[in-house]
């Protein structure tokens, strides 16, 4: 069974910085191209980031660059986002989620839990 | 980026209607467009990809078409458990997602 579970959320004040860890199992991890999305409550869903397979190649969202760093560990079956300058506005559920590639084609077949990010003074 | 707007944003219906919701994007994204059902406290579930092609395990009531700029998904018999918010998403050029459509009992 695919499991993807996300640790490291919390409380943290702005300015502050927090990584976020994604395990997987039931899959070879290193065959998939990975992702971070992100929900403000009650809002929907926004793409953050996403990284190849080697993890050479990194994607941010305009509102995150230069700030959060996407990485993986393929020995360890482990996707990390390491956040920093958190801003108010970061706050929301954080899912990391699995891309098959069809060609050109490619969706998020497999999601997290998620875990919460709360930036407040 | 480009922009999905989807149509109705919240929409009442009875179990065993038959129901569509329309998502529309702001330039052509081929057939670069997924279905995802989200439960409250849950995360997405995949239902459709690339537009037409049901994700494996996701029961046949569930159908999308379109092509370009418009795309809809449609549910054949409204179950207690479809009742949920639905979102597409274009991975055409920088992902984005619709603003979601959320689903109520009548």
């Amino acid at each position: 069974e695919v499991q993807l579970v996300e640790s490291g959320g919390g409380l943290v004040q702005p300015g502050g910085s927090l990584r976020l860890s994604c395990g997987a199992s039931g899959f070879t991890f290193s065959d998939y191209w990975m992702y971070w999305v992100r929900q403000a409550p009650g809002k929907g869903p926004v793409w953050v980031s996403r990284l190849n397979r080697d993890g050479s190649s990194t994607t941010y969202a305009d509102s995150v660059k230069g700030r959060f760093a996407i990485s993986r560990d393929n020995a360890k079956n482990t996707l990390y986002l390491q956040m920093h300058s958190l801003r108010v506005e970061d706050t929301a559920v954080y899912y990391c989620a699995r891309a098959p590639l069809l060609g050109s084609i490619y969706y998020f077949d497999n999601w997290g839990q998620g875990t919460l990010v709360t930036v407040s003074s | 980026d480009i922009q999905m707007t989807q149509s109705p944003s919240s929409l009442s219906a009875s179990v065993g209607d038959r129901v569509a919701i329309t998502c529309r994007a702001s330039q052509s994204i081929s057939s670069h467009l997924n279905w995802y059902q989200q439960k409250p406290g849950e995360a997405p579930k995949l239902l459709i990809y690339a537009a037409s092609s049901l994700q494996s395990g996701v029961p046949s009531r569930f159908s999308g078409s379109g092509s370009g700029t418009d795309f809809t998904l449609t549910i054949s018999s409204l179950q207690p458990e479809d009742f949920a918010t639905y979102y597409c998403q274009q991975t055409y050029s920088t992902i984005t997602f619709g603003q979601g459509t959320r689903l109520e009992i009548k």
